[in-house]
């Protein structure tokens, strides 16, 4: 089975500190992609990053990276320079891209950021 | 220019009623889903369809039924509403299964309340 483990239900974080918001998987399929979304209070689900399961790279979109630890099944998202905005719900998720495209999603973390 | 618009975004009902929340998206994409996020923000797949065929059944009561017209819209019709289906309701798209790995495109999610 397919999973996502999200350890940190709350997060806090300094205004303009970074913070990495913690995801690791578990999945026997050698192609799988890994995805961070933003969820804020307002309810509608953003798309943050993606990480492919062959990429050699981290991933980085701006002020987002993905800490990508293939040996350790970790997808981390760091979020340097935290912003008042950053304060939301973020969901890991991962999809197989063999079988359907089918996504499982983390419990996910509500970041906080003080300022 | 929206990608993926559901509607209603609010729907409070009585239990017992039967209901219908529409979904379209202008992505071209192959693939639409229905995911329930319950009070916990728990957020769990419920049905996916792939160019009009269902793919993805959870374990859904068959109180719910997706309909799929064409491969840009997937409705979700839910008969006899019961308290415990109060939740919000997001629709998503992506590209089908063997064409990479894209990203969920959601909806701005439907928030049902059964009283």
């Amino acid at each position: 089975a397919q999973k996502i483990t999200q350890t940190q239900p709350g997060m806090f974080v300094q205004e303009k500190e970074a913070v990495t918001l913690d995801c690791t998987y578990d999945t026997s399929d050698p192609s799988y992609g890994l995805f961070w979304y933003k969820q804020p209070s307002s309810g509608e689900m953003i798309f943050l990053i993606y990480q492919g399961s062959y990429d050699q790279q981290n991933a980085t979109e701006g002020r987002y990276s993905l800490n990508f630890q293939k040996a350790r099944k970790s997808a981390n998202l760091v979020i340097s320079a935290s912003q008042l905005g950053d304060s939301a719900m973020y969901f890991c998720a991962m999809s197989r891209i063999n079988t359907g495209n089918q996504f499982y999603f983390g419990t996910g973390t509500s970041l906080t950021v003080i300022p | 220019d929206t990608a993926v618009s559901q509607t209603p975004k609010y729907l409070v009902t009585q239990m017992g009623n039967d209901k219908s929340i529409k979904c379209e998206q202008n992505l071209g994409h192959d693939t639409m889903y229905w995911y329930k996020q319950d009070s916990k923000k728990f957020l769990k797949i419920m049905f996916s369809y792939n160019n009009k065929e269902l793919i993805i059944n959870e374990t859904v009561p068959n109180r719910f039924s997706p309909k799929s017209p064409d491969k840009a819209h997937l409705n979700l019709h839910i008969n006899s509403l019961e308290l415990g289906d109060s939740a919000v309701y997001f629709c998503a798209s992506s590209q089908g299964p063997g064409q990479g790995t894209s990203p969920l495109h959601f909806g701005n999610g439907t928030r049902l309340t059964v009283t």
